[in-house]
């Protein structure tokens, strides 16, 4: 079965900084992966999805990577913002009803 | 376009209560998903729905049904509340299917139920 991993579980960062979140999976066939914004008590918002031909995508000051042969995804986010303060999650799909999601990693950007 | 709209929003139950939480989309999205959100854990899915007229089971289907009976209405139904079944509930769709472009998901709001 397919475990979605994500490293650190929180994190804090002055504003400014660049940072970067990481997430991995255990079985590379996926037809793709996509990253999600949760702010507390909120539903989710998509950010990026990456197709599994792709190796990248951007939007803004989001970067997201994908390495489907060792297992990962990286969501590298410039220049931080007070306003970026959420959790984000990770998901991959492997079919219609098969979208894994990893527990996801709480970010706070300090003013 | 509204996108995903739930409701209720809240909803407090007793043990063994019934209650359909609704979910609608105006996106003319084929796949439709329901998924529970439990504290420190990810989301799993139900029920998910290939079309009007479609569904099956997810990884955690037990004490819920569901029917789409219409591409844009794919409600969930709790027939005996239980306190295990406290949970967030989150609604999605997307379209195309899997592997065939950019298929995105769309979450609504959520629902967030107390069953006490």
């Amino acid at each position: 079965k397919q475990e979605v991993t994500q490293i650190p579980a929180a994190l804090s960062v002055p504003e400014g900084e660049n940072l970067v979140l990481n997430c991995s999976f255990t079985d590379s066939a996926i037809y793709n992966l996509q990253w999600f914004r949760q702010d507390p008590g909120k539903g989710l918002t998509s950010l990026l999805l990456i197709q599994s031909s792709q190796r990248e995508q951007t939007s803004g000051r989001l970067n997201a990577s994908l390495d489907k042969s060792s297992g990962r995804s990286t969501l590298y986010i410039a220049a931080s913002q007070p306003g970026d303060s959420a959790t984000y999650l990770c998901a991959v799909q492997t079919g219609a009803n098969n979208l894994f999601f990893g527990t996801g990693t709480r970010l706070t950007v300090i003013p | 376009n509204a996108g995903v709209t739930q409701t209720p929003k809240f909803r407090i139950l007793k043990i063994g209560q019934s209650m359909t939480l609704q979910c609608a989309q105006d996106m003319n999205h084929n796949y439709m998903y329901w998924y529970r959100q439990d504290p420190g854990m990810g989301l799993k899915l139900i029920y998910y729905s290939v079309g009007a007229g479609i569904t099956d089971k997810g990884e955690v289907p037990n004490g819920y049904n569901v029917s789409r009976s219409t591409t844009e209405d794919f409600p969930l139904r709790l027939e005996l509340a239980a306190p295990s079944q406290t949970s967030v509930y989150f609604c999605a769709s997307s379209y195309p299917p899997p592997g065939q472009g950019n298929n995105e998901q769309f979450f609504g709001p959520g629902t967030r139920l107390t069953v006490l």
